[in-house]
């Protein structure tokens, strides 16, 4: 294991419809993060985990936003009734500890909304 | 609050030139973290750098240097001999107690042969 994997690369979905994009950290790192990153814009920080626990979710977008990692390994992001605005990059970082060392990030899910 | 800003939309050099992106960010912490990352075409950000607030010291590496500056708040990167392979957007971002980065909008580099 090399980096952070994502998946799917792309997504191009109908609006309404339900989406889940999957993030595998490097394996050693025990903090996930997911960033969403609209066209012309840095990265804006959603929410993270510390092994298994979702230590920080209010900036998730809306309700319709939901994140898990349930055996601390791997995470996945949901979104529901997807709405064009939705469309982005949705990245995925790991860490080792904290922010202190900076992250990893992913190549991203790029979600297209129609 | 904390706040990035990256005033430079774009920049455009001709290689060999050097270039400076600029970074002034806002944060109420004495005790904060400074980072650069580098967005290539293939959409991946790339780690280049992290500073802790303790520490000004300058870095050099290879042709980047980065000069952290707390009295005007600056954290500012140079690119040395430009090569157009250096040609993506660069972002600035600040951590502060927490552990989330809040980044700038970016700066677009493009470096022509």
């Amino acid at each position: 294991d090399t980096g952070v994997s994502q998946d799917p690369r792309h997504k191009i979905t109908k609006r309404g419809q339900n989406v889940t994009f999957r993030c595998d950290p490097i394996s050693e790192h025990n903090r996930l993060y997911w960033y969403r990153q609209t066209l012309g814009q840095g990265p804006e920080f959603l929410t993270y985990f510390q092994n298994e626990a979702q230590l920080e979710k209010s900036r998730l977008l809306s309700d319709r936003f939901s994140a898990e990692r349930p055996k601390g390994s791997f995470s996945t992001l949901e979104i529901q009734r997807t709405e064009q605005g939705d469309s982005a990059m949705y990245l995925c970082a790991s860490s080792p500890s904290g922010v202190e060392n900076g992250y990893t990030f992913g190549s991203g899910t790029r979600l297209t909304v129609v | 609050a904390q706040k990035v800003t990256q005033a430079q939309t774009e920049i455009s050099v001709v290689e060999k030139e050097d270039v400076t992106l600029d970074c002034v960010y806002e944060t109420r912490d004495t005790t904060y973290y400074l980072f650069w990352y580098k967005q290539p075409p293939s959409g991946e950000l790339v780690f280049l750098i992290r500073r802790n607030s303790f520490d000004e010291q300058n870095e050099i590496s290879g042709r980047y240097s980065w000069n952290f500056q707390k009295s005007t708040s600056s954290f500012n990167f140079t690119i040395t001999a430009s090569q157009v392979v250096d040609s993506a957007v660069y972002f600035c971002a600040l951590s502060e107690a927490g552990d989330d980065m809040r980044f700038g909008a970016g700066t677009r580099l493009t470096v022509k042969p």
